[in-house]
Formats: C-alpha cells, sequence, structure tokens
C-alpha cells in the first residue's frame, strides 16, 4: 500500500474560478477527512466521511465548498468561485473507525494558491 | 468547543538535550490526545496517542504526560538529534465526533548539532 494520495500537488487558479481536489485514502479505511491549513497553523477540520456518508461538516465549509466521497472510496473537495482567502493546504487523511490508536494517515496535501 | 495551545515560539536546542513540548486544552470534554510531526511540505505523521485515564506514554525516545486536571499535555524528546528538527502537532481527539481532530497551532523544534 502506497498510503494517502492527494492530486494535485499543487494548483495555481485565478479568483472566482472553481477547484477540484481528489483524495485516494489506503484502501481498507473507512474514515476520510479534509482538513485546511494556513501557514504557521495547524490543521483545520473541515469534514469526514464514514464509508460514503458524510457525517459531520465545520461551520469552516461555506455553501462554496462541496465534497463527496461515492462508493466509500476516493473523496473530491471542490471550491466554487474561489476568493484569496482560500489559499490554504488541503490535507486529507485517512483511517480505521476501530483503530487501536484512532491514528490518521494524512496524505502531502494540495496547495491551493488563488491569485 | 473546545481549543488547545501550543507554545507558538520555536523552540532551539542543542543535540543530546531533552526537548520539552507544551499543550494546553480548554473546555474538555472526554477524548483522546495525539501528538504529531509535521515536516515541511508534508502532511504531519502521527507519533503517540495517550487516553485521558493514562497519565505517561513512551515510546522510544519519547515520552508524553497528560494531566487531566492542570488540563496540560506535556511531550519530551530526550537526547534529541538534528533529525528530529520539525513542528509538532498536538490534536484533541473527539471520540464520539467521528474521531475528528483539533489540533494546536503546532511548535517548530530546531536541534542543533
Amino acid at each position: 500500500d502506497t498510503g494517502v494520495s492527494q492530486n494535485p500537488r499543487h494548483k495555481i487558479t485565478k479568483r472566482g474560478q472553481n477547484v477540484t481536489f481528489r483524495c485516494d485514502p489506503i484502501s481498507e479505511h473507512n474514515r476520510l477527512y479534509w482538513y485546511r491549513q494556513t501557514l504557521g497553523q495547524g490543521p483545520e477540520f473541515l469534514t469526514y466521511f464514514q464509508n460514503e456518508a458524510q457525517l459531520e461538516k465545520s461551520r469552516l465549509l461555506s455553501d462554496r465548498f462541496s465534497a463527496e466521497r461515492p462508493k466509500g472510496s476516493f473523496s473530491t473537495l471542490e471550491i466554487q468561485r474561489t476568493e484569496q482567502g482560500d489559499s490554504a493546504m488541503y490535507l486529507c487523511a485517512s483511517s480505521l473507525s476501530a483503530g487501536a490508536t484512532y491514528e490518521q494517515y494524512f496524505g502531502p496535501g494540495t496547495r491551493l494558491t488563488v491569485t | 468547543s473546545q481549543k488547545i495551545e501550543q507554545n507558538s515560539e520555536a523552540l532551539n536546542i542543542q543535540e543530546g538535550k531533552t526537548a520539552t513540548l507544551t499543550c494546553n486544552y480548554t473546555n474538555y470534554s472526554p477524548a483522546y490526545l495525539q501528538w504529531y510531526r509535521q515536516d515541511p511540505g508534508r502532511g504531519p505523521v502521527f507519533l503517540l496517542l495517550i487516553r485521558e485515564n493514562e497519565k505517561e506514554k513512551r515510546k522510544e525516545r519519547l515520552k508524553v504526560t497528560f494531566d487531566t486536571t492542570l488540563k496540560q499535555s506535556l511531550f519530551h524528546i530526550t537526547a534529541s538529534q538534528p533529525a528530529d528538527s520539525a513542528t509538532y502537532l498536538c490534536a484533541l481527539l473527539i471520540y464520539n465526533q467521528g474521531g475528528k481532530l483539533i489540533f494546536g497551532q503546532g511548535t517548530e523544534l530546531s536541534v542543533k548539532p
């Protein structure tokens, strides 16, 4: 297994454009999380899925953000009408719901720059 | 809502010394606390979990303590090495909310040879 992968690794877009990021979790992990991280801060929780069900969304996640996890495998995070404040690192993590340590495995992140 | 804070100032120590990082939290509800390491441009990597009923947890040169009275966790790296230089994040795991993590802002550790 190659761990959690995210694509693209970097994305530069103009304000007002839509962007979509993809996360491929570890195959047997049923939980998938999205976080956002800005410079000098820790990751902030955005949303999580158990299998294909999206069970919680942070208040940080405005109506411009939407996430899906069809068939409980990979997930996509879409940001519509991007704003400069959306510039951040978007991290995906996966875990087992019954793990002994509840360890989350993080991907390398997608760095978004909105110009 | 839960809030978690770490020393925002970078910690600089000499190789071979013990590094001690602090994590304080408020509005605690039953949860677990995890520590992660993050290198520049990479995602966090899990190090240790400590449960509310555990005072101390060790893993090789790492030691974590959890004081629910003080609402504080201390993270120690003994015999520190330059390769330990990274940002260390503590996170409250909200067990009854799908295991989501609430992270502190992280403390940057620099170990000088």
